[in-house]
């Protein structure tokens, strides 16, 4: 059975840096391109970034480029976003998705949320 | 940068068909995946290029594309299809994912 637990959001200040990880189990991780993406109180979904199955490929939404980092370690079946610069519009909670192809995802974790502290 | 345009709510009666449309320049030539999520819950795929079915989805549901639309109909629509339902495709010219705003399913 494929599980997808995200973890690492939190409370954070503007400007501040946070990271966050995606568990993976139940198929071969470094076989597929993992995704994050994310949802804003009351609003809908918002593509953040992907990044193919060796990590050799990534994309960025305009919003984050730059301030966000996409990575993987495939020996430990976890997938990661390093956000810095965090702004109070980055608010959100943050899906990892896996692939069938880095274009859309399958497989959905149930979600980590990023607020601010003011 | 491309867009998706759903109608925010769609009604309909249990029993009845509900249909859920997706607009976008040119999206006959994309692969156009729906997703579904209920409050609270992180989206689930109910139909992926244009219209497969991942296993665990009833047949009731279904889609379709015809010139710049394509459709998500669920058939003998039942209080427990109540959601939100998105539209998403890949942006050929920047490799990036784009999502419709989302329509909100009733079930009356």
């Amino acid at each position: 059975e494929v599980q997808l637990v995200e973890s690492g959001g939190g409370l954070v200040q503007p400007g501040g840096s946070l990271r966050l990880s995606c568990a993976a189990s139940g198929f071969t991780f470094s076989s597929y391109a993992m995704s994050w993406v994310r949802q804003a109180p009351g609003k809908g979904l918002e593509w953040v970034s992907s990044i193919s199955g060796d990590g050799y490929i990534t994309y960025y939404a305009d919003s984050v480029k730059g301030r966000f980092t996409i990575s993987r370690d495939n020996s430990k079946n976890t997938l990661y976003l390093q956000m810095t610069g965090l702004r109070v519009d980055d608010t959100a909670v943050y899906y990892c998705a896996k692939g069938p192809s880095i274009f859309f995802g399958d497989y959905w974790g149930q979600g980590t949320l990023v607020t601010f502290s003011s | 940068s491309y867009v998706l345009t759903q109608p925010p709510s769609v009604s309909e009666a249990p029993g009845r068909t509900a249909r859920i449309t997706c607009g976008g320049n040119n999206v006959g030539d994309k692969s156009v995946h729906w997703y579904q999520q209920k409050p609270g819950q992180a989206p689930v795929l109910v139909i992926y290029y244009d219209s497969a079915r991942p296993s665990g989805i009833p047949e009731r549901f279904s889609g379709s594309k015809s010139g710049n639309t394509a459709t998500l109909t669920i058939n003998r629509v039942e209080a427990g299809d109540e959601a939100d339902y998105y539209c998403q495709v890949r942006d050929s010219s920047s490799d990036h994912w784009v999502f419709g705003g989302g329509t909100k399913l009733t079930v009356l």
